[in-house]
């Protein structure tokens, strides 16, 4: 059973990067038909895909926040992590970790495993 | 503004059947990208609840169907019952712009 664990700090100051690792266990983060995303809630609104990663590295970002996101991959850690510049009081969310499928020998282009989330408050 | 759109609420009486639908445009579910639902139960992390556009995960129990018709999708909950109170979304594949995923709005069932 693949488990997901968000980590980080949960209040970041205005102009301040908000930084998050998300802990894989039961299961190699360098399986092949999967790659590794980030996605957020804004409290009381929608999901936000923010981006993914594969365990080669190759990234996908989210247009809205290209300019200032990093996702990187640590195979030798089994986790990947979410660097998000320059925030604002918009950047208060939960933060969730999710597994995405993207081969077809699981439910191709769905989040199939999803961490319990974090909040990240943004505030001085 | 979502890409995908979905009704803020929906309610039904216990027993009741529900739909919640998903329209989206000739770059996502129009283009024949598969739809995939979430349940979000208060407080909780969203989880799959139909991939494929009509498939169910292993546990969902056969109550939740989907259906995709050109460029919506629809979810439907038949038998309707109070822990099926949660917030419900959609998610696709847009081919606008490279790798992005899209979700839906969100819509809040009640059971009544």
């Amino acid at each position: 059973q693949l488990q997901l664990q968000e980590s980080g700090s949960g209040l970041v100051k205005p102009s301040q990067t908000l930084s998050l690792t998300c802990a894989v266990s039961g299961g190699s983060i360098s399986s092949g038909g999967y790659s590794w995303s980030w996605i957020r809630q804004p409290p009381g609104k929608g999901l936000e895909w923010i981006g993914y990663i594969y365990h080669s590295g190759s990234t996908y970002y989210n247009p809205s926040f290209r300019s200032r996101v990093t996702i990187l991959v640590d195979r030798a850690k089994n986790q990947f992590s979410l660097k998000l510049r320059s925030v604002t009081a918009a950047d208060t969310a939960v933060y969730y970790c999710a597994r995405y499928c993207t081969s077809s020998s699981c439910p191709r282009y769905s989040f199939e495993d999803w961490g319990p989330g974090t909040l990240v408050t943004v505030s001085s | 503004q979502s890409v995908l759109t979905q009704p803020p609420s929906v309610s039904g009486a216990p027993g009741q059947r529900v739909t919640i639908s998903c329209t989206g445009s000739s770059s996502n579910i129009g283009a024949g990208y598969d739809v995939h639902w979430y349940q979000q139960l208060p407080g909780t992390a969203p989880k799959l609840l139909i991939y494929g556009n009509i498939n169910r995960p292993s546990g969902v129990p056969d109550r939740f169907s989907g259906s995709k018709s050109g460029t919506s999708a629809s979810l439907a909950i038949t038998g309707l019952q109070a822990e099926d109170e949660a917030d419900y979304y959609c998610q696709s594949y847009d081919s606008s712009l490279s790798g992005s995923v899209v979700f839906g709005g969100g819509t809040k069932l009640t059971v009544l």
